[in-house]
């Protein structure tokens, strides 16, 4: 069974500029969030989805960050613009609808450095 | 709201050694708990988690922890640490709604030769 993929795995960028982040979570597993891990720090939620909907973005940015999954599939975030402080690993990961967060999959992670 | 402490950012043994990893949690209802590990530029993997059933919880990988109500305490042991062992290791919680993971802010353990 395929595990959690996730790109870019590394990315660069300057304060100021855009971007994104893919996620696509193992097949049939309706439950998706995303997690901010900066430096020396645990794993922050995001944003949940479950299936297209979002279940909680409590602790998302939103003057500058945005996450989707339209099809109900594959998600992506973006940060637009981000700021040095944005520079973190992001991490995705998918559970089943009915494990929820008993059980999580996490992916690799994005690693982002905003210079 | 459910918080998680883990004691030691860092924590150095011997191979061979014992490995005590320190987690405490704040909750007035014991919460579910998880152990995780992460290797260098990977995604967290499960280890063992705690779900009221048995207060020692046996993992993957040679690790167990004991819940421990009186404590508020979840700590990760290992009898002996072996080379492979050296990672970061994050306890979690999970809150009431059972929807969301709050994590400590990790342990990472180096084992020395």
């Amino acid at each position: 069974e395929a595990g959690v993929a996730q790109s870019p795995r590394y990315k660069i960028i300057e304060k100021r500029q855009s971007v994104a982040f893919w996620c696509n979570p193992i097949s049939g597993h309706a439950t998706l969030y995303w997690y901010q891990q900066i430096l020396g720090q645990g794993p922050k939620l995001l944003i949940q989805f479950q299936n297209n909907g979002v279940v909680d973005d409590s602790q998302l940015p939103k003057d500058r960050f945005s996450a989707e999954r339209l099809k109900g599939v594959d998600s992506t975030l973006k940060i637009q613009p981000a700021k040095l402080e944005d520079s973190a690993v992001y991490l995705c990961a998918s559970s089943l609808p009915h494990r929820g967060a008993y059980e999580q999959y996490f992916g690799p992670g994005t690693r982002l450095t905003v210079t | 709201a459910q918080s998680v402490t883990q004691l030691g950012s860092h924590v150095s043994v011997s191979e061979g050694a014992l490995v005590l990893l320190r987690c405490n949690y704040s909750s007035s209802v014991p919460p579910y708990l998880f152990w995780y590990v992460q290797y260098p530029n990977q995604g967290l993997q499960l280890l063992l988690k705690y779900t009221s059933a048995a207060t020692l919880v046996k993992g993957i990988n040679g690790f167990e922890a004991e819940f421990k109500k009186s404590e508020t305490s979840f700590h990760l042991t290992k009898p002996s640490a072996h080379m492979s062992d050296a990672a970061e290791y994050f306890c979690a919680a999970i809150n009431n709604a059972g929807n969301m993971l709050t994590f400590g802010g990790g342990t990472r353990l180096m084992v020395k030769p």
